[in-house]
Order: structure tokens, then C-alpha cells, then sequence
């Protein structure tokens, strides 16, 4: 069956890094898109970025961009979120989210079936 | 960006009570919406794509529907399994942002 399965969240100071890994099992990691989604304790569902099957398109959201970088090993069927200057408001579960698409009237829909069961990043002093 | 937005924030029902959770988007998004339950200490999961199409596994009391800039997410006959928080989410933009709405908490009246 399909797994993803986060690690490496940790407490931080401000302005550290870290790192989260997500391992994927039970399906062909190289043919699908993944995403991480983060979620600050009592709030909502917050997207965080977003990187293609072979590793060369991504995208970030702004409040990371510049400071967050996600990578992907498919020999190890891993995805990689090096997380730096992290701030107070970096904060959440961070999940990883496999991205699906299907084809209706000959559009194609994406979404995402596929969680993990997150990884908590807190930033304090 | 595309903006999502969900009303109401909170609800308060019954079980066996028919449940209107309404999803706009800033910008019409043709069909491009999903929708997500999640309950305390889970991970979301996904309940409809495309607006209307139901994920498999997902009981037939949930449906969606709307197009455009207007989407709703109508559980038929609510029970105990589904107070949760809902959120939508706009797949227009993809493959990035495919950002949510500020999400829907259904409790228990």
C-alpha cells in the first residue's frame, strides 16, 4: 500500500535549519509530483512547495522562498526539505503529500490522495 | 494569487442533518476543486476532486458540485464519522500553490 513517511522535525532556535525526509513506499516514486503542506497548531492548511517527477521543476510559496529548499533522491525513493533561517512562524506539522491527476472529458485534474502522517517542526528560544 | 474562501468558519449539527459547506474562489477555476476532511491529529483526507468527483472508498452521502467561481460540499446525512474540519482546495494553478481555504469545522450540535 501506499506510504509516505516523515521525519526529522525537531525543535529549532531561530535562524537554524533542518532538514525532513519522506520516505515513499508502495508505488513508482518517480512517476508522481510531491508536495509538502505544513499546518501551524489551530490553523489551517498552508501549501509550502512543490517539486516535479524528475527533480527539475519545484516552486515554493513566498513566505519560504529563498530560505527552503526541497530536493528528491528517486534511487532512494526519498524527498528531501532543507529548511533554513527558520522563523517563529515556521512552526507546524509539515506533511508530505503525493500529487495524482486524473483524466476527465480529456482534462486533466490534480489533487492530492496521499498523506503522510507529518512531522512537527517547532522554532523557539 | 488565487484566493479561497469557505463559509461558515464553524457549524454546529446534528447527525442525520443535511450539512451546505460553500467553497469561492477569487478567480473562476473552472472545475479545478477538491475537498478535504481532517480530523483531530490526522492527516487530511481526500473526499472529492473535479469538484464533483467522489474519491474511491468515499461514502456516496458526500457530494460536491459547482463550477466557476462557486463550489459547494454537501453531506447528505451527517453522521457521527463526520465532524471534522473540511477545507477546499483550488487545483487551477497547478503544479504549484493549489492553495486551500481557510477550512469549515463541522461539530456536534
Amino acid at each position: 500500500q501506499v506510504q509516505l513517511v516523515e521525519s526529522g522535525g525537531h525543535v529549532v532556535q531561530p535562524g537554524g535549519s533542518l532538514t525532513l525526509s519522506c520516505a515513499a513506499s508502495g508505488f513508482i516514486f518517480s512517476d508522481y509530483g510531491i508536495h509538502w503542506v505544513r499546518q501551524a497548531p489551530g490553523k489551517g492548511l498552508e501549501w509550502v512547495t512543490f517539486i516535479e517527477t524528475d527533480g527539475r521543476q519545484k516552486d515554493y510559496a513566498d513566505p519560504v522562498k529563498g530560505r527552503f529548499v526541497i530536493s528528491r533522491d528517486n534511487s532512494k525513493n526519498t524527498l528531501y526539505l532543507q529548511m533554513n533561517s527558520l522563523r517563529n512562524d515556521d512552526t507546524a506539522v509539515y506533511y508530505c503529500v503525493r500529487r495524482e491527476r486524473a483524466s476527465l472529458s480529456r482534462t486533466y485534474y490534480y489533487f492530492f490522495d496521499y498523506w503522510g502522517q507529518g512531522t512537527l517542526v517547532t522554532v523557539s528560544s | 494569487d488565487i484566493q479561497m474562501t469557505q463559509s461558515p468558519s464553524s457549524l454546529s449539527a446534528s447527525v442525520g442533518d443535511r450539512v451546505t459547506i460553500t467553497c469561492r474562489a477569487s478567480q473562476s477555476i473552472s472545475r479545478y476543486l477538491n475537498w478535504y476532511q481532517q480530523k483531530p491529529g490526522k492527516a487530511p483526507k481526500l473526499l472529492i476532486y473535479a469538484a464533483s468527483s467522489l474519491q474511491s472508498g468515499v461514502p456516496s452521502r458526500f457530494s460536491g458540485s459547482g463550477s466557476g467561481t462557486d463550489f459547494t460540499l454537501i453531506i447528505s446525512s451527517l453522521q457521527p464519522e463526520d465532524f471534522a474540519t473540511y477545507y477546499c482546495q483550488e487545483s487551477y494553478t497547478t503544479p504549484r500553490a493549489l492553495t486551500f481555504g481557510g477550512g469549515t469545522k463541522v461539530e456536534i450540535k
